[in-house]
């Protein structure tokens, strides 16, 4: 059972352009909401992360944006350059057990020069 | 400080031989996860510490699987008798407290099982 539903898989964009990759889940038990960046050959690092009591956050050019209504959020990064292109993922945080993460199956981003 | 580290980077072993895989977590963090990355998928939860006790052992696929903590800080994970499906990316992550929200993974585990 997938419980955070990422989409696209992948994703080419254009240096300046905008990129968003969405997250969908259906457990209410989530009270943390982060995303991750990983190069390849690397572990994911935290890029931003939003708590559900908030509907936007900046840093930056990224930002999230997050519907709890329609149990989605996700990821908008601005002016995209090169050194962009790595693996999102979005992920969910259980409140109710271990606070163990919950992933997404990633998008691949690639901005062309 | 030193970020998660995790040891070996590489791993390569024979269907049916037994791994051993270690996490070095950051200094003073509690909590303690393990993760899998099968190629080219998201990351599947394991395995938790809090200090040395493993109140969510989950996420283990099988009784091959194991773990454990000591002295609050360094973990192992074991694979007995490994499958060529156990070929994956295992990924440590630890947390200055679990109810702390972030959590910082180490450059992971490259296990391929022939």
């Amino acid at each position: 059972q997938q419980q955070v539903k990422q989409s696209p898989q992948s994703l080419i964009v254009q240096k300046g352009g905008i990129s968003i990759i969405n997250c969908a889940y259906e457990n209410t038990a989530f009270d943390y909401f982060p995303w991750y960046q990983q190069f390849p050959g690397k572990g994911p690092a935290l890029l931003i992360a939003i708590r559900p009591d908030v509907s936007e956050k900046k840093e930056g050019r990224f930002t999230i944006s997050f519907n709890k209504s329609a149990k989605q959020f996700s990821l908008h990064i601005m002016d995209s350059q090169p050194g962009d292109s790595a693996t999102y993922f979005c992920a969910a945080r259980r409140m109710d057990s271990s606070y163990k993460l919950i992933f997404g199956s990633g998008t691949r981003l690639l901005v062309r020069p | 400080g030193a970020g998660v580290s995790q040891s070996p980077s590489n791993k390569v072993t024979e269907k049916g031989k037994d791994v051993e895989l270690r996490c070095d977590p950051i200094s003073g963090h509690t909590a303690l996860y393990w993760y899998r990355q099968s190629l080219g998928q998201g990351l599947e939860f394991l395995i938790y510490f809090q200090g040395n006790s493993a109140p969510d052992k989950s996420g283990l696929p099988s009784d091959r699987f194991s773990a454990e903590r000591t002295g609050g800080s360094v973990s192992t994970l074991t694979i007995q008798r490994t499958q060529q499906e156990d070929s994956a990316v295992y990924l440590c992550a630890s947390s200055l407290a679990p109810v702390q929200e972030t959590q910082y993974f180490g450059p992971g585990t490259r296990l391929l099982v022939l």
